[in-house]
């Protein structure tokens, strides 16, 4: 079985572009979580989708939003882009969102704004 | 406010041993607790899990331990390999709400031969 898929690996975009990145989760899952990785404020939840749907939202702008489609590959997206943005941008699948459902994360697109 | 807090950011054991890492958490609605490994420059990777009815779950050489009235849990790792060597973060999730896992800031644990 696949595990989860996120594209690309590696991204390097200037201040006030914008970025799309890709996640396929694991064949079945419908939960997609989006999670923002930097050295001084660990692992931060950005958003979870679950069947096209916005099921939870964490503290960042606006400028951060997602998407998923109908086979559950979801997209985010980041608008005018700052430095503080550059960071490991993590996706996690899971099956389905009942008690005891564990995450399984994909390897990270690293974003490096310049 | 941090809700999962790692207290030690970094453990050094010898192999053979037992690992033991600790994570206190400050919010009673938590219903379930993960821990991850992650190496660098990759995904975490899920380890062992605990619902918060239960106050103890085993998984070969991992085990985890929940002491609610203390609002804390370990893992233990027995015994330690030089493999284990990664960083370790403990994550937290209300009920309803699994897809949004709040994370400790980790404990980097070294394993020496």
């Amino acid at each position: 079985k696949a595990g989860v898929t996120q594209t690309p690996r590696y991204l390097i975009k200037t201040r006030g572009q914008q970025v799309t990145l890709s996640c396929s989760p694991i064949s079945g899952h419908r939960s997609v979580s989006w999670y923002q990785q930097t050295p001084g404020q660990g692992l931060q939840f950005l958003f979870e989708y679950f069947s096209e749907t916005q099921r939870n939202k964490g503290n960042f702008p606006g400028r951060f939003s997602g998407r998923q489609f109908s086979n559950s590959r979801s997209e985010m997206n980041v608008s005018t882009l700052e430095l503080g943005d550059s960071a490991l941008y993590l996706c996690a699948s899971s099956l389905d969102r009942s008690r005891g459902t564990e995450a399984f994360f994909g390897q990270g697109t690293r974003l490096t704004v310049v | 406010d941090q809700q999962v807090k790692q207290n030690s950011p970094s453990l050094s054991v010898q192999e053979g041993r037992i690992s033991i890492l600790n994570c206190d958490y400050t919010n009673s609605m938590f219903d379930y607790f993960l821990w991850y490994k992650k190496y660098p420059a990759e995904g975490p990777t899920f380890l062992i899990s605990i619902s918060s009815i239960k106050d103890k779950n085993e998984d070969g050489r991992f085990t985890v331990f929940l002491n609610k009235s203390a609002k804390h849990l370990s893992l233990h790792i027995v015994p330690s390999q030089p493999g284990d060597s990664a960083v370790y973060f403990c994550a937290a999730s209300f009920r309803g709400s699994q897809g949004n896992l709040i994370f400790g800031k980790g404990t980097k644990l070294s394993v020496k031969p």
